[in-house]
């Protein structure tokens, strides 16, 4: 089955910066890759996904890039805002999302220092 | 414009006895997906159902169990419940089952 391995664990910037957080996939039919960040004691929310027909995706200051050839898939924030502070969550799925489900890696705990 | 439902919100039970958790999906969504997420861990899938049928299972045993019903909300069961089974349980939405996932606010089960 498919694997997901998300580094780094936990990540601290400086309110302005950017920040990046990396996963890699190990099913080369994998062909959607969603992100979702959940707040303490709340639901994930999906704050972007790219498919792999595609190999960048943007969305005001969040980005998403996909390099199949290598399975790995980043996640970039820009000018983070202490709003931004959460744990970050990639995940695959060779279905689209479907019938396999999500492969979740094990969360990126983001820090926006002010 | 109501988000995926679930309930209850928290749970306490002990070994051996049995749950039923729901889940209400969004207006128009035809597909449920379960999940688990240990504290400090990413969800793992459980099942997806769509248009009452069950259409995928993760690597779960068989007290694990779900159903889908005509409205499309759904239910999970878990039988004979163990200690590690404590953890958050999340429902997703789609439209179908190869769209974007939506979650619940989950059900904390907590067993003693």
């Amino acid at each position: 089955g498919e694997n997901v391995e998300q580094h780094p664990s936990t990540l601290s910037v400086q309110e302005g910066d950017s920040a990046v957080i990396k996963c890699t996939y190990s099913d080369s039919a994998s062909n959607y890759f969603p992100w979702y960040k959940q707040e303490l004691g709340k639901r994930p929310q999906l704050i972007i996904d790219i498919r792999s027909n595609v190999g960048e995706k943007k969305d005001q200051r969040i980005a998403v890039t996909l390099n199949k050839t290598a399975k790995h898939f980043s996640l970039h924030i820009t000018e983070t805002q202490p709003e931004d502070s959460a744990v970050y969550f990639c995940a695959a799925s060779s279905s689209g999302g479907g019938a396999d489900g999500l492969t979740f890696g094990k969360g990126t705990h983001l820090i926006i220092q002010p | 414009d109501a988000g995926v439902t679930q309930s209850p919100t928290h749970l306490i039970k002990t070994r051996g006895q049995h749950v039923t958790l729901r889940c209400s999906p969004i207006s128009g969504h035809k597909s449920v997906s379960w999940y688990q997420q240990v504290l400090g861990q990413g969800p793992q899938f459980i099942f997806q159902y769509y248009e009452k049928e069950e259409r995928g299972r993760g690597n779960f045993p068989d007290r694990f169990s779900a159903r889908q019903f005509p409205n499309y909300s759904s239910e999970l069961n878990v039988n004979a419940l163990l200690l590690g089974d404590s953890a958050l349980y999340l429902c997703a939405s789609s439209l179908a089952g190869g769209d974007e996932q939506f979650f619940g606010p989950g059900t904390r089960l907590t067993v003693l």
